[in-house]
């Protein structure tokens, strides 16, 4: 089955600093990867993700790469600000047996942004 | 008001003990997922479903049971076989392979 890998497990930045997590994957055949952005006591939330036919996306502050030839997607958040502290978990999925999909989860990022 | 609904936000449960967790949802998605959230081991899946009466097991399903009688519904068991079930537990939905998963607001189990 899948298998993903994250790194850093924490990671403290200075506001306004960038922030780069980075996944890597075991599956050829996946070919979509979200990421999530979880704050304590809740579930997490989706905040960008990138299918296999686009190398790079971007939605403001954030941005997701990808390499497939690697197995290698990063979550790069610019301007950091204090309220981006969470955890960040990268996550890949694809098909299987015709129509059978699920998403594996790395083990997540703990981001602090200090003031 | 649509999204998915985790209850309890807390349980207690003595060990021996079968209890239910519930999980609803009217997005109308297919895909539902029970994941496991310990700390420093992200989400670990336990189960997931993607059509009603059919159900697959996922890294971590010894020790739970779930049922899909309902599109709406996805409730999980955490059993007396489970030795460690003290942990926080996230269901979510998805409307198909490539989509957003939506996630309800966890429940925490405590074995007392």
């Amino acid at each position: 089955g899948e298998n993903v890998e994250q790194h850093p497990s924490t990671l403290s930045v200075q506001e306004g600093d960038s922030a780069v997590i980075k996944c890597t994957y075991s599956d050829s055949a996946s070919n979509y990867f979200p990421w999530y952005k979880q704050e304590l006591g809740k579930g997490p939330q989706l905040i960008i993700d990138i299918r296999s036919n686009v190398g790079e996306k971007k939605d403001q502050r954030i941005a997701v790469t990808l390499n497939k030839t690697a197995k290698h997607f990063s979550l790069h958040i610019t301007e950091t600000q204090p309220e981006d502290s969470a955890v960040y978990f990268c996550a890949a999925s694809g098909m299987s047996g015709g129509s059978n999909y699920k998403l594996t989860f790395g083990k997540g990022t703990l981001l602090t942004v200090n003031p | 008001d649509g999204g998915i609904t985790q209850s309890p936000k807390y349980l207690f449960r003595k060990e021996g003990q079968n209890v239910t967790l519930s999980c609803e949802q009217n997005l109308n998605h297919d895909a539902m997922y029970w994941y496991r959230q310990d700390p420093g081991q992200g989400l670990r899946l336990i189960y997931y479903s993607q059509i009603v009466n059919d159900f697959q097991k996922g890294d971590i399903a010894e020790g739970y049971s779930v049922s899909r009688e309902k599109k709406e519904s996805f409730p999980l068991t955490v059993t007396s076989a489970q030795k460690n079930p003290t942990a926080f537990y996230l269901c979510a939905t998805q409307g198909g392979a490539f989509t957003e998963a939506f996630f309800g607001q966890g429940t925490r189990l405590t074995v007392v």
